[in-house]
């Protein structure tokens, strides 16, 4: 049973530059949440999608954008890629909107 | 001030140890608590879920919650050498929609052989 994927795992971006990252959820799953994880941080909410929605936006600007696709997986996009931006990007899928969470592995992106 | 403070640690400790780890909050609206132990260059995984005052046990790991205090604990008895992680204390609010989670800073844990 294939947990929570996704791609790439590493990434190196110039600033200014724009990035998708990607993930395909739990088998069973049909939530995406997506978090940021900046180095020796808890990791931080930017939005969760459902039903092809962006359901709920944490504090995050509108630099960061998503997507859900029918098969329930999801892409995140950054543009205008700033140093900060800089972390650990971690998916998480649920069953429902509030269903637990399992985590991927995450994608680390550097910005240089 | 954050919403989630938790004890940075490092904390290094040998084998068979107790180990505490702790987490204190400031939302009373916060009612879902959980321990996430995150290996590196892996995402969290859930160790712990709770939603009420008082202790709940598995296995070596017991989870403490006070909500008059704000404050949440978690105990490892008999730690091994594979606890050795970063553990992230994480809450929510109750929420028929969209479950957002607040997470500590995380502890890092390294336990001796």
């Amino acid at each position: 049973d294939a947990g929570v994927t996704q791609s790439p795992t590493h990434l190196i971006k110039t600033r200014g530059q724009q990035v998708t990252l990607r993930c395909s959820p739990k088998s069973g799953h049909d939530t995406v949440s997506w978090y940021q994880q900046a180095l020796g941080q808890g990791p931080q909410f930017i939005f969760q999608y459902y039903e092809e929605e962006e359901r709920q936006r944490g504090n995050f600007p509108d630099r960061f954008s998503g997507h859900q696709f029918p098969n329930y997986s999801s892409e995140l996009n950054v543009n205008a890629l700033l140093l900060g931006d800089s972390a650990l990007y971690l998916c998480a899928s649920s069953l429902g909107q509030a269903g637990g969470y399992t985590f991927g592995s995450g994608t680390r992106l550097t910005v240089v | 001030q954050k919403e989630v403070e938790q004890d940075p640690g490092p904390l290094s400790v040998p084998e068979g140890a107790i180990v505490s780890l702790n987490c204190t909050y400031s939302n009373s609206a916060f009612q879902y608590f959980m321990w996430y132990r995150q290996y590196s260059r892996k995402g969290p995984e859930l160790l712990m879920y709770t939603y009420s005052s008082g202790n709940k046990e598995d296995g070596r790991f017991t989870a403490q919650v006070d909500k008059s205090s704000k404050y949440i604990s978690l105990f490892i008895r008999d730690s091994q050498p594979s606890d050795s992680a970063t553990y992230l204390c994480a809450m929510s609010v109750p929420s028929g929609s969209a479950r957002q989670l607040t997470f500590g800073s995380g502890t890092q844990l390294t336990v001796l052989p």
